[in-house]
């Protein structure tokens, strides 16, 4: 936690397509992190978590991986649908383990 | 089973003025962060309640002050508003003391003018 970093900030696919967001954090003593999917006039939707005692875990078509030695963690969207174009968030515990830090975002496009 | 509740969902309120928005959690969650989200700074925690305890704020001024009832519910308050308090704040809630499974409200739309 403390200090998260989201990459690409913008990220357009083609429909059926593969699409990768990266985080990376700064806290080594993190252990949960979690993937937020934020649609237009809505609040951010947990969409797939993962815990530090797991690698990777798998929810149909998305993914997260974790590597806590390089300290980064990622979302893999496979077979994209126009209906995934949205914002995207990645977090991670702040140092309190109280409250969650955000990374700034990623706005997925995905056109048919 | 009902989701997080937030009100109002828009606002609109004059410089100097205060105002107060409300979080009801999820039935059973007793801990409720919120959160700021501006187009330039994104989502920025402001503080977390859990019990009726404040036991994290995150770097906002004074003005930003916020409580929780016995119920869990919980409201924050903005004194002095400025234009730059315009965003949309967010509450979530999550069953125990950490953040996991930390599940989102539709947030209140502030505008200040």
């Amino acid at each position: 936690g403390e200090n998260v970093e989201q990459h690409p900030s913008t990220l357009s696919v083609q429909e059926g397509d593969s699409a990768v967001i990266k985080c990376t954090y700064s806290d080594s003593a993190s252990n949960y992190f979690p993937w937020y999917k934020q649609e237009l006039g809505k609040g951010p939707q947990l969409i797939i978590d993962i815990r530090s005692n797991v690698g990777e875990k798998k929810d149909q078509r998305i993914a997260v991986t974790l590597n806590k030695t390089a300290k980064h963690f990622s979302l893999h969207i496979t077979e994209t649908q126009p209906e995934d174009s949205a914002v995207y968030f990645c977090a991670a515990p702040n140092q309190a383990g109280t409250a969650l830090i955000f990374g700034k975002g990623t706005t997925l496009s995905v056109s048919s | 089973k009902a989701g997080v509740t937030q009100t109002p969902r828009y606002l609109i309120k004059t410089r100097g003025q205060q105002v107060t928005l409300s979080c009801s959690p999820i039935s059973g969650h007793r801990s409720v962060s919120w959160y700021q989200q501006t187009p330039g700074q994104g989502l920025q925690f402001l503080f977390e309640y859990f019990s009726e305890t404040q036991r994290n704020k995150g770097n906002f001024p004074g003005r930003f002050s916020g409580r929780q009832f016995s119920n869990s519910r919980s409201e924050m308050n903005v004194s002095t508003l400025e234009l730059g308090d315009s965003a949309l704040y967010l509450c979530a809630s999550s069953l125990a003391g950490t953040p996991t499974e930390a599940f989102f409200g539709q947030g209140t739309r502030l505008t200040v003018v």
